[in-house]
């Protein structure tokens, strides 16, 4: 029964192609992020989004884009597909925080893409 | 912007040995610091996290990390490594209250002989 779910898990795709990642949680946290992992370079905030009408470009987003549908979900988009987006993309939930208090990240599976 | 260094990038132990990971930051001012631990095939996890008061912080599996705010470090350490903590460690760095977004190092992968 995970809190952070992603979908899907793998995806193997073409170059030009439209592919869109889901993001559900049922942690009831109002704050959302996207990462992707690259080998070497770590995890990389690709885009956030505080609340459902609070979208915000991480350092990476060129060639994403989101949609938060819902407090529970957040979808990571790539209009247009190529290699070099080839990552470990996660999903990542966390509460407002207090101050400096309490702000952990709680993190999906992840989803293994592959862009040829 | 604040950056986060990870500058061992694949550490080797045999079982028992002892751990120590380096983390350093760059930012001047108040900070919120987090190790995440990455099982092979599986997300990430909080080890620990520093928010304030005691330096010394314990996290779960036996493991521990140092804020050392003269030396921007806060580095990760275990007395004795089991063959289980192979994975991957990372560590971040927070400097905007309230607003959560975390800065990431390149991470070390530690790989425990048994």
């Amino acid at each position: 029964d995970a809190d952070v779910t992603q979908t899907p898990r793998n995806r193997i795709t073409k170059t030009g192609k439209r592919i869109m990642l889901e993001c559900s949680q049922t942690k009831g946290h109002d704050r959302m992020y996207w990462y992707r992992q690259d080998p070497g370079l770590g995890l990389r905030l690709i885009y956030y989004s505080f609340d459902v009408k609070d979208i915000n470009k991480g350092e990476i987003s060129d060639g994403y884009s989101v949609s938060r549908q819902a407090q529970a979900k957040f979808s990571l988009s790539l209009e247009s597909a190529i290699p070099n987006q080839t990552a470990l993309y996660f999903c990542a939930t966390s509460e407002p925080g207090q101050g400096a208090r309490d702000n952990e990240q709680f993190f999906g599976p992840g989803t293994r893409l592959t862009v040829l | 912007a604040q950056s986060v260094s990870q500058h061992n990038h694949h550490v080797i132990l045999s079982e028992a040995a002892s751990l120590e990971l380096g983390c350093n930051y760059s930012y001047g001012g108040t900070v919120n610091l987090f190790w995440y631990v990455q099982y092979p095939g599986q997300h990430l996890q909080l080890l620990l996290k520093y928010f304030s008061g005691d330096p010394l912080v314990k996290g779960i599996k036996g493991f521990e990390a140092e804020f050392i705010k003269s030396k921007f470090s806060f580095n990760l350490r275990k007395p004795s490594v089991q063959w289980s903590d192979t994975a991957e460690y990372f560590c971040a760095v927070n400097t905007n209250f309230g607003n959560e977004k975390l800065t990431f190092g390149t991470g070390t992968r530690l790989t425990i002989i048994p």
